[in-house]
């Protein structure tokens, strides 16, 4: 089935040392967002890609960087993660213009920081 | 910055009782979406609301679309278990497109 993959579904790092997340979907969506969610709260928008044009949200931390080098792939850098960055991760995806059609969500990394 | 305010943020309720979930803003909404998300896994989209005073109904839930597309509820009759899960509402910027997330309502159903 098409869908939004999100590796690894746990992911432990240390305080300081950099981390990826990766995303891959099959949907040939142009459109990929990372969302960051903590408990029991809404998901929190980091910044999309529309086709290869990256938007970061203003109050978004210079911590947290995004590549998408094809359509298919998006990671998330976390240059140095802090105790405050530890949540899940959510990634999602969705065609044509952004917002004029839902978005389909992987299941998430969730980050632990030691 | 628009803002939609979800509520209740928690809610525990006995298997067969009734519910409903309200998402209200002072901002007008392109459409707006519910969204059901289980310990441990992504969202998944339940249904778009579009048109004002809309109403859709997937089994026991029913949701509703302001006059005004401001606001939306959903209510759930003769809850089970198996609907445990945060609920999210989500509004489409009409302006950016990007989703405005409510809150989130935390809903537990014992059996």
């Amino acid at each position: 089935d098409a869908m939004v993959i999100q590796n690894p579904r746990y992911q432990v790092t240390q305080f300081g040392k950099p981390v990826t997340l990766s995303c891959s979907q099959t949907l040939n969506h142009n459109v990929m967002y990372w969302y960051q969610q903590k408990s029991s709260q809404a998901p929190k928008l980091l910044f999309h890609y529309y086709d290869k044009d990256f938007n970061n949200e203003a109050d978004t931390p210079d911590n947290f960087q995004s590549r998408r080098p094809n359509t298919s792939f998006c990671f998330l850098d976390i240059r140095s993660p802090g105790l405050g960055d530890a949540a899940m991760y959510l990634c999602a995806t969705s065609r044509g213009e952004v917002g004029r059609q839902p978005q389909h969500f992987g299941d998430g990394t969730r980050l632990s920081i030691l | 910055t628009q803002l939609l305010e979800q509520s209740p943020q928690f809610l525990s309720i006995q298997e067969g009782e009734n519910l409903t979930v309200y998402c209200n803003s002072s901002s007008v909404f392109s459409s707006l979406q519910w969204y059901r998300q289980e310990p441990g896994e992504g969202p998944v989209l339940l249904v778009t609301v579009v048109t004002g005073g809309e109403v859709k109904k997937l089994k026991r839930l029913t949701f509703q679309f302001g006059d005004a597309r401001k606001d939306s509820s959903l209510h759930i009759t003769a809850a089970q278990p198996g609907d445990t899960g945060l609920y999210l509402c989500a509004g489409v910027d009409g302006n950016t497109g990007k989703l405005i997330f409510g809150q989130g309502t935390t809903l537990q159903v014992k059996p």
